[in-house]
C-alpha cells in the first residue's frame, strides 16, 4: 500500500524567510505522480505544485520549489520569501494512473508565518 | 467559472440520524472524488465517479455510506445511520480527463459533526 508521511505537524517562519516542509512517500510503483496542496483557514485546498516522478528535473511554481530524490522517495517543498497569506494547511499527496488518479495524503503541517 | 461547491457548509446531526452531504463538480469534469478527513487524521479517498459509474469505491468505510452521481452532474453521499466516528470533513474533487494525470479541483468541505 502507498503511504505518505509527513513528519513536521507545524511549522514557523518569520515573513520574507524560507521554510521546508518534509514529506516521504512509499511505493512500488514506478510511474507515479506528486503534489503540494495548500488549504487557507476556512477555504478551498488548491494546488501549489506537482512533479511527475519521471522527470529529474526539479518543479518551480514562483516562490515554491521542490526537491524531489526518487531514490529517498523524499519530496520536500521549500517556500522562498514567505508572505502572510502562505499561512495554511501543507498536504502532500501521491497518485498513480492505475489507480484512477485517487489521491493518498500525507498528515498536512500547518505553516505559521510572523510579521 | 464556479469551483467545485459543497453543501452544506456544515451539519450536526445526532447518533443513528440520516445527513446527505451534496457536491456540484466543476462543469465538464467527468471525474468526482470523495475524501473524508477525520480528527486531524490524513483526508482518506471514499470513492471515484467516472460520469454517472462508481470507478472505485475501495475507501467506502462501510454500507451506511450511499454515494450516488444520478445523469453524471452533481453527486450526494447519504450516511444513514450517522455513528460518531463518522464525524470529520467531506471533501468532493473534480477533474476533467481520466487517462492522463490531471489537476484535482477541491470543494471547501463538509464539517459533519455527529452527537
Amino acid at each position: 500500500a502507498q503511504t505518505v508521511t509527513q513528519s513536521q505537524p507545524e511549522m514557523s517562519v518569520q515573513e520574507a524567510e524560507t521554510v521546508t516542509l518534509s514529506c516521504t512517500y512509499d511505493t512500488s510503483e514506478s510511474d507515479y505522480y506528486l503534489f503540494w496542496y495548500k488549504q487557507p483557514p476556512s477555504r478551498q485546498m488548491i494546488l501549489v505544485i506537482r512533479q511527475e516522478a519521471y522527470k529529474q528535473q526539479n518543479a518551480t511554481e514562483n516562490r515554491f520549489s521542490v526537491n524531489f530524490q526518487k531514490a529517498a522517495k523524499s519530496f520536500s517543498l521549500k517556500i522562498s520569501d514567505s508572505q502572510l497569506g502562505d499561512a495554511a494547511m501543507y498536504f502532500c499527496a501521491y497518485n498513480f494512473k492505475a489507480a484512477g488518479n485517487k489521491l493518498t495524503f500525507g498528515g498536512g503541517t500547518r505553516v505559521l508565518v510572523k510579521p | 467559472e464556479a469551483g467545485v461547491t459543497q453543501f452544506p457548509s456544515h451539519s450536526v446531526i445526532e447518533k443513528g440520524q440520516t445527513v446527505t452531504l451534496r457536491c456540484d463538480p466543476i462543469s465538464g469534469h467527468d471525474n468526482l472524488y470523495w475524501y473524508r478527513r477525520v480528527m486531524g487524521k490524513e483526508i482518506k479517498f471514499l470513492l471515484h465517479f467516472v460520469k454517472e459509474s462508481k470507478q472505485d469505491e475501495s475507501g467506502m468505510p462501510n454500507n451506511r455510506f450511499l454515494a450516488e452521481r444520478t445523469g453524471g452532474t452533481y453527486s450526494t453521499l447519504k450516511v444513514q445511520p450517522a455513528e460518531l466516528e463518522d464525524s470529520g470533513v467531506y471533501f468532493c474533487a473534480s477533474s476533467q480527463v481520466l487517462g492522463i494525470v490531471t489537476e484535482q479541483f477541491f470543494g471547501p468541505g463538509t464539517r459533519l459533526t455527529v452527537l
